[in-house]
């Protein structure tokens, strides 16, 4: 149980590209998605968390007109890495959970590495 | 405000060899423990939790991990490994809304 699907897992793509990325939760209901990235040798990142039907709350220093993230339903949220640029190129996951709160364990997706040229 | 260290970056040990993983936290709040594996192009899988009760917690494949508030310590213990649990280990500490990672320890099993 608790598979969280991440959509694509690969995206390679030319600079001013807008790449969006999925999130399902398939056997669950995600009241929250956690988006995160993660840059070689570094720990996961947090960039934003979001809650279904609400805007998505941004870590500090996170350009939210950047990174637009979308939770419409409880088993969907979606990444737009929008006008993307080399330095965009990351390894992005996002995870899942059912609530909240610290103590829901969070369900992660595969990931997806994103490479603009 | 939370943190976590992991020290060591990367261990490597024989098959078949016990191996302890270490993570310590700090946190001014009730604290939620968490350890996670992450294979080659793959997301976290999560192994075990520490949410309260028992401070001895067992997961998933005979992982096991201790909660020592003393010493803010998790660490990570298995008493005989596989070289398919070659991977990266990733500690995490709950105590809001969010979590805060580690940077992890690769664990390299060698045959």
């Amino acid at each position: 149980g608790a598979v969280v699907s991440q959509h694509p897992s690969w995206v390679i793509c030319k600079s001013g590209t807008s790449v969006k990325i999925e999130c399902r939760s398939l056997d669950f209901q995600a009241t929250t998605m956690f988006w995160y990235r993660q840059f070689p040798k570094q720990s996961l990142m947090l960039m934003a968390t979001s809650n279904e039907g609400s805007k998505a709350t941004y870590e500090q220093g996170v350009e939210k007109d950047k990174f637009l993230i979308n939770h419409a339903s409880l088993t969907l949220s979606t990444l737009t890495v929008t006008s993307a640029h080399p330095e965009d190129s990351s390894f992005y996951i996002c995870s899942a959970s059912e609530g909240p709160q610290a103590n829901q364990p969070q369900h992660f997706g595969d990931g997806t590495r994103l490479s603009i040229l | 405000a939370q943190s976590v260290t992991q020290l060591d970056s990367q261990v490597p040990v024989f098959e078949e060899a016990p191996v302890e993983l270490r993570c310590n936290y700090s946190s001014s709040v009730s604290v939620y423990l968490f350890w996670y594996v992450q294979y080659p192009n793959q997301g976290l899988q999560l192994l075990l939790k520490y949410l309260s009760g028992s401070t001895l917690v067992k997961g998933i494949n005979g992982f096991e991990a201790e909660f020592n508030k003393s010493q803010t310590s998790f660490h990570l213990r298995k008493p005989s490994v596989h070289i398919s649990y070659t991977a990266e280990y990733c500690c995490a500490v709950g105590g809001t809304y969010k979590y805060i990672f580690g940077t992890g320890t690769r664990l390299k099993v060698l045959a």
